[in-house]
């Protein structure tokens, strides 16, 4: 079965730029995570929807980063005026919920965003 | 505040002898800890959680222990095969129970280089 695809694997953008990274959870997985993970860091929580509901967005590190998922399943991060320190790899997770075993969160490959 | 420190930022060890890598937290309300896997340029990949009410949680090549008066973990890998050269990420999930998953917070990861 498919994983988690994330587009593009890799994105330029000149600063100020705006971008929209995209996230395609694998089939039936209620829960979608985004985290960033800059280099030589362990990824960092940015926000969280089950279904199309986002939950918990106390991660995103400025209003320029707005994240939506609309109808429960592909879901788009996108960065307004993007600046250099906003360079990282955008990393995206998705898990089932229910049953008595853990759920743990299966990853994309991530997109690696360069600001120059 | 890091709340899931991993203090050792690489470990090389012989093929057929056990790697350890150890993990520090200071949140007590973690439901659960996970150990992820990451070759570069591929997303992080699920090796092993345990709950934060066991001690010992045991797959197959893979034992992560978990020590709370200490607040600390390990995950040993018996035998090191030269496969399993990666980065290795310790996280804290704190809404596990009860099937659930959420935010993870991750440490800065330990590069385990097993020598053939």
């Amino acid at each position: 079965g498919a994983g988690v695809s994330q587009s593009p694997r890799y994105k330029v953008a000149k600063r100020g730029q705006d971008v929209a990274l995209r996230c395609d959870p694998i089939s039936g997985h209620v829960s979608l995570f985004w985290y960033q993970q800059a280099l030589g860091q362990g990824p960092e929580f940015l926000t969280y929807f089950q279904n199309e509901a986002q939950l918990d967005k106390s991660g995103l590190p400025s209003d320029r980063f707005f994240a939506e998922r609309p109808e429960g399943s592909v879901s788009t991060l996108k960065i307004q005026r993007t600046q250099q320190e906003d360079s990282a790899v955008y990393l995206c997770a998705s898990t089932k919920r229910g049953g008595l075993a853990y759920n743990e969160q299966f990853f994309g490959p991530g997109t690696r965003l360069t600001v120059l | 505040d890091q709340q899931v420190k991993q203090n050792s930022p690489s470990l090389s060890v012989q093929e057929g002898r056990i790697s350890i890598l150890n993990c520090d937290y200071t949140n007590s309300m973690f439901d659960y800890f996970l150990w992820y896997k990451k070759y570069p340029a591929e997303g992080p990949t699920f090796l092993i959680s345990i709950s934060s009410i066991k001690d010992k949680n045991e797959d197959g090549r893979f034992t992560v222990f978990l020590n709370k008066s200490a607040k600390h973990l390990s995950l040993h890998i018996v035998p090191s095969q030269p496969g399993d050269s990666a980065v290795y990420f310790c996280a804290g999930d704190l809404g596990g129970f009860g099937g659930a998953t959420n935010k993870l917070i991750f440490g800065t990861g330990t590069l385990l280089a097993v020598q053939p």
